[in-house]
């Protein structure tokens, strides 16, 4: 146990709908990071929030937002949802001021767009 | 952009030592060499990393080259369960956390 949750486990639902997919960082990490993962590929690296604050934003779609809330968890917003955007998403955490950032990731929510 | 280059594939056989080399060339002072692996169906887990000296933990070894430009990660005695996308990348106090396409592990009975 990674001590990442992430929830819901599995998702289902169809095109043009919106989700929103929910991490509960490490207990006092700061950093938590979201990728999306499609079948058989590897993690793309979707944002980063620091404590609050956006830090980094890789291949994130316009249709999707993120944001951590003050008591640490971060939430993923999906909306206008496509078939490709079928695939597991997972979130990490990490805590940087501990001088390795060792990161530490959920089990992923596996999201399927009908 | 992933920092890091990996061979996209090994094969080793069970219970033999396997090494799996990761180049970075532009290594900053500040970087730390990170390796995670992915089980099938799992989410990524933290290996073993390290700043320039080898380091030792239960699960692997990590080589620094002396130059830091490279690293490799030693596998002492594969098992079937160490199949897996071995990923290596590089992780500072500042920058955010880039996977590139790893190296697919297979361990032959």
């Amino acid at each position: 146990d990674s001590g990442v949750t992430q929830t819901p486990k599995h998702l289902i639902t169809a095109t043009g709908q919106r989700v929103t997919l929910r991490c509960s960082p490490r207990s006092g990490d700061l950093s938590v990071y979201w990728y999306q993962q499609s079948l058989d590929q590897g993690l793309q690296f979707l944002i980063q929030y620091y404590n609050g604050e956006e830090r980094a934003k890789g291949n994130i779609l316009e249709r999707f937002s993120a944001q951590q809330f003050p008591d640490l968890h971060s939430e993923l917003n999906l909306s206008s949802l496509e078939l490709g955007d079928s695939a597991l998403y997972f979130c990490a955490s990490s805590d940087p001021t501990g001088g390795n950032n060792e990161a530490f990731f959920g089990q992923g929510t596996r999201l399927t767009v009908v | 952009d992933a920092k890091t280059t990996q061979p996209n594939s090994m094969e080793s056989n069970e219970e033999e030592p396997v090494h799996l080399p990761c180049n970075h060339s532009t290594i900053s002072g500040t970087d730390y060499i990170h390796w995670y692996r992915q089980l099938p169906s799992q989410g990524p887990e933290y290996v073993i990393h390290g700043l320039t000296s080898n380091v030792n933990n239960r699960m692997a070894s990590l080589a620094i080259a002396e130059d830091r430009k490279s690293s490799t990660l030693i596998l002492h005695r594969a098992t079937l369960r160490d199949a897996a996308v071995y990923y290596c990348i590089l992780m500072n106090l500042v920058d955010d956390m880039r996977f590139g396409a790893g190296t697919r592990l297979t361990v032959k009975p």
